[in-house]
């Protein structure tokens, strides 16, 4: 089953916080965070592989609570380039990644 | 240059027609994925191969034909029996050495058909 995302949409002025939530109903090997701008191909942002893992790519972070099966998205101070659909994907054991229904993120200046 | 192409970019088909979108990597990447992606929606999983000769299904299947004959290639053949083929269609690789790794993506091909 897909992961669930939420919300499903926010808008945010420039240096405001968010934070997307991604959530499994199942066991999880790793959780993936992409970024994908209209019309144009997803790109990666991070991956965490262990529980209670924490990443970061330049003012994106990210945790992984892998005894919840959730991952969130902390969006911190942020900039106009940060708007676009921003997805989860959970991986099993097996190599399968499935992705969330996304968020879409708008930064207003 | 290393990365994944896609071609085309944009098809159109007639319904009935079956259709073969392309997708080469020269990442030298083991795993390779195929996912549709509608308007407004996320990314479904149709195929996904993480070794030569050797592929698996993912959540909608039906309707699509894979092969993997070669490392670089990942060919999606959209058959007549999808009832709903027009869509985004994304192509996309890893490395699988061990360490799950992140997907590459293609840009993609708009496929409609009418």
């Amino acid at each position: 089953q897909q992961p669930v995302q939420s919300p499903q949409a926010v808008i945010l002025r420039e240096g405001e916080d968010a934070v997307i939530n991604c959530s499994s109903s199942k066991a999880l090997y790793s959780v993936h965070w992409y970024r994908q701008k209209h019309g144009e191909a997803p790109v990666f942002l991070m991956i965490l592989l262990k529980g209670g893992e924490q990443k970061g790519h330049d003012k994106i972070s990210a945790s992984f609570n892998e005894k919840k099966q959730q991952s969130s998205l902390y969006l911190t101070a942020s900039q106009l380039s940060y708007s676009g659909t921003y997805f989860c994907g959970t991986e099993d054991s097996w190599g399968k990644l499935q992705f969330g229904s996304g968020t879409q993120v708008v930064v207003t200046p | 240059d290393g990365g994944i192409t896609q071609s085309p970019k944009y098809l159109f088909r007639k319904e009935g027609q079956n259709v073969t979108l392309s997708c080469e990597q020269n990442l030298n990447h083991d795993a390779m994925y195929w996912y549709r992606q509608d308007p407004g929606q996320g990314l479904r999983l149709i195929y996904y191969s993480q070794i030569v000769n050797d592929f698996q299904k993912g959540d909608i299947a039906e309707g699509y034909s894979v092969s993997r004959e070669k490392k670089e290639s990942f060919p999606l053949t959209v058959t007549s029996a999808q009832k709903n083929p027009t869509a985004f269609y994304l192509c996309a690789s890893s490395t699988r050495t061990g360490v799950k790794g992140e997907q590459y993506f293609g840009p993609g091909t708009r496929l409609t058909v009418t």
